[in-house]
């Protein structure tokens, strides 16, 4: 049972825009910034977002990051083969415990 | 730019322990915390615990507290985590992962470590 929600999977065509939800709770993303990871298939996460919305040096624009309440979403537009992974979202809770989602299964069709 | 290199991987009997490495090289070891995260096979990421190596002060998560313990030695920039009374539901790749850009957002991942529990 992972501490925040996330779709299992979601899919677009090359070239078009999708959307990953987060959803948690007051005591985490209420009250905390949100990451976004990348994973490609046998390689270790990578950090897309951090703070809800700013992305790391090298990571394109194309990448975008929003947090309402407690939930977040992650966008990636201009879809690319090569955005086939899984998606984790993860923040921090009122316990000092890091949490994340449960993954997205991006599929670029 | 900072890397972590975690120890190889492991083969374990159901009830022994294990202990992987994380050692820093190539920037501040002790400023930054470490935190471990594991991965089941086709499954998500599920974070263990930290540590702040210059206080040597560890939190973990409830789900692995009195199993897990993650300590860290200065002198080489290496971090440890130990889990005892291993069983085939540990059977995972374990990660170490630490912040740079936001302290609570985590940069730097080592290449992971793959556990096996089987009898």
């Amino acid at each position: 049972q992972s501490v925040l929600t996330q779709p299992p999977s979601v899919s677009a065509a090359p070239g078009q825009k999708v959307t990953i939800s987060c959803s948690g709770s007051s005591s985490n993303i209420g009250n905390n910034y949100v990451s976004w990871y990348q994973q490609l298939p046998g390689t270790a996460p990578k950090l897309l977002i951090y703070d809800n919305n700013k992305r790391p040096s090298g990571i394109p624009d194309r990448f975008s990051g929003s947090k309402s309440g407690t939930s977040a979403t992650l966008g990636i537009t201009g879809l690319q083969t090569g955005d086939e992974a899984d998606y984790y979202c993860g923040t921090w809770d009122s316990s000092l415990s890091a949490g994340f989602g449960g993954g997205t299964k991006l599929t670029v069709l | 730019q900072v890397q972590l290199v975690q120890s190889g991987a492991e083969v374990k009997k159901p009830g022994s322990s294990v202990k992987v490495s994380c050692k820093a090289s190539g920037g501040t070891f002790s400023s930054y915390t470490i935190s471990w995260v594991r991965q089941a096979p086709g499954q998500g990421l599920e974070w263990m615990g930290r540590i702040i190596p210059i206080l040597g002060i560890a939190n973990y998560a409830q789900k692995f507290q009195g199993r897990v313990t993650i300590t860290a030695d200065k002198s080489t920039s290496t971090a440890y985590m130990e889990l005892s009374s291993l069983r085939s539901e540990d059977t995972a790749v374990y990660y170490c992962a630490s912040p740079r850009t936001s302290p609570i957002a985590f940069d730097i991942w080592g290449q992971g470590t793959m556990v096996t529990v089987s009898s």
